[in-house]
Formats: C-alpha cells, structure tokens, sequence
C-alpha cells in the first residue's frame, strides 16, 4: 500500500526549532518529488515547500512566508522527507501535510497530517 | 503569485443534484490544475488533475475541465458521501496556490 507518515509534531515555544518527518512506504520514494503543505486551524490548504528528486537535482523551493527559516531535506535510503522548522512563530500553527508529488499531475498521496502548535 | 479565485465558497444541494464549481487564475496555467476533496478532520484527496484526468479511483461523477484561466469541477449526481470542502490548486508555477475551498452542504 502505498503510504505516507507524519511524524514530529507538537507544542513549542515562538523561537524554538522542530523537524517533521515523512516516512514513505509501499513505492519507490526516490522516484518522486515531494510537498510540505499547512492547514492552521479553521483555514484553508497553503504550500510549504517543496524538493525535487535526485534525477532533477534534489532541490528546493519555498513559500515566502518560510523561506529562510524552513528546511527541507531529504534520505532516499530511508525514503524520509523533512521539514526542519526554525525561528518558529505563532502563525505557523497549523496541520502540517507531506505529498507525494506527481507535477505535473498532482499531489496523489498525502499523509494524515501532524500539528505543529507554536506558543508561549 | 497566482491567485485562484474559487466560487462559490459555499454551496447547499441535495443528493442526486448536479452541482458545478468554478476556479479562475489571475493568469493562464495552461492545464495545470487539480481538484481535491477534503473532508472534517482529514487529508485532501486528490480528485482531478490536469484540469480534467480523473485520479484512479474516484468515482465518474466526478469531472473537471478547463484550460488557460478557466476550470470547472462538476459533480453530476451528489452522493452521501461528497458532502466536503473542495479546492483547487494551480501547479503551473511558484508558489502553488490553493482557491479559497467551496464548502459542500447538504440541503
């Protein structure tokens, strides 16, 4: 079956640092780039970044409201995406989702979901 | 940015309507568009991509179409089941940009 886990959220102070993980199963994770995207409570989906597979360089791209302070990476060996999350602030509490990435052609598989709340 | 502007945000029908919601880019993204499903509490779901392929498994009465500025999801008998918000995303270029959702209602 082909899957994606979330892993890493939780309750954290503006400032500090987290990194979610993404553990993919049942295809071949080095095959395909892969998508952050958020949900804070009661909002709409908005992008978080994004990072190409290997044959296209393994790069990255970011929305403007992280850039600079968000991460990504990635371990074809262990078919995990991250997101490391620093200087964390309050706006970036939400539902954090990772995606399979088939662009063109859309984001096929999402994992469930894990919260990342930031406060005081 | 490209901005997606998705209507209606909400939406009251009954089951067996046919029912049809619009996204216009603030530019041409060719056919760079795909529909998703999301449910209370839950991940989205890939419905449509390429503005009108169908994703394996979902069901025929779910259909898209469009191209350039102009997108259409149309679902042409509700069932049970499709009552959710649904988005769409452009992936033309970045950022990739969400509509604002049409929320689904059951009448």
């Amino acid at each position: 079956e082909v899957q994606l886990v979330e892993s890493g959220g939780g309750l954290v102070k503006p400032g500090r640092s987290l990194r979610l993980s993404c553990t993919a199963s049942g295809f071949t994770f080095g095959d395909y780039a892969m998508s952050w995207f958020r949900q804070a409570p009661g909002k709409g989906l908005e992008w978080v970044g994004f990072i190409r597979s290997k044959a296209y360089g393994g790069t990255t791209e970011y929305a403007a409201s992280v850039k600079g302070r968000f991460t990504i990476s990635r371990d074809d060996s262990k078919s995990i995406a991250y997101l490391q999350m620093n200087s964390l602030k309050t706006e970036d509490t939400a539902v954090y989702y990772c995606t399979r990435d088939r662009a063109p052609g859309g984001m096929d598989v999402w994992g469930q979901g894990t919260t990342v709340t930031v406060s005081s | 940015a490209i901005q997606m502007t998705q209507s209606p945000s909400s939406l009251s029908a009954s089951v067996g309507d046919r029912v049809t919601i619009t996204c216009r880019a603030s530019q041409g993204i060719r056919n760079d568009l795909g529909w998703y499903q999301q449910k209370p509490g839950k991940a989205p779901k890939l419905l449509i991509y390429a503005a009108s392929s169908l994703q394996s498994g979902v069901p025929s009465r779910f259909s898209g179409s469009g191209s350039g500025t102009d997108f259409t999801l149309t679902i042409s008998s509700l069932q049970p089941e499709d009552f959710a918000t649904y988005y769409c995303l452009q992936d033309y270029n970045y950022p990739p940009t969400f509509g604002q959702g049409t929320k689904l209602e059951i009448k």
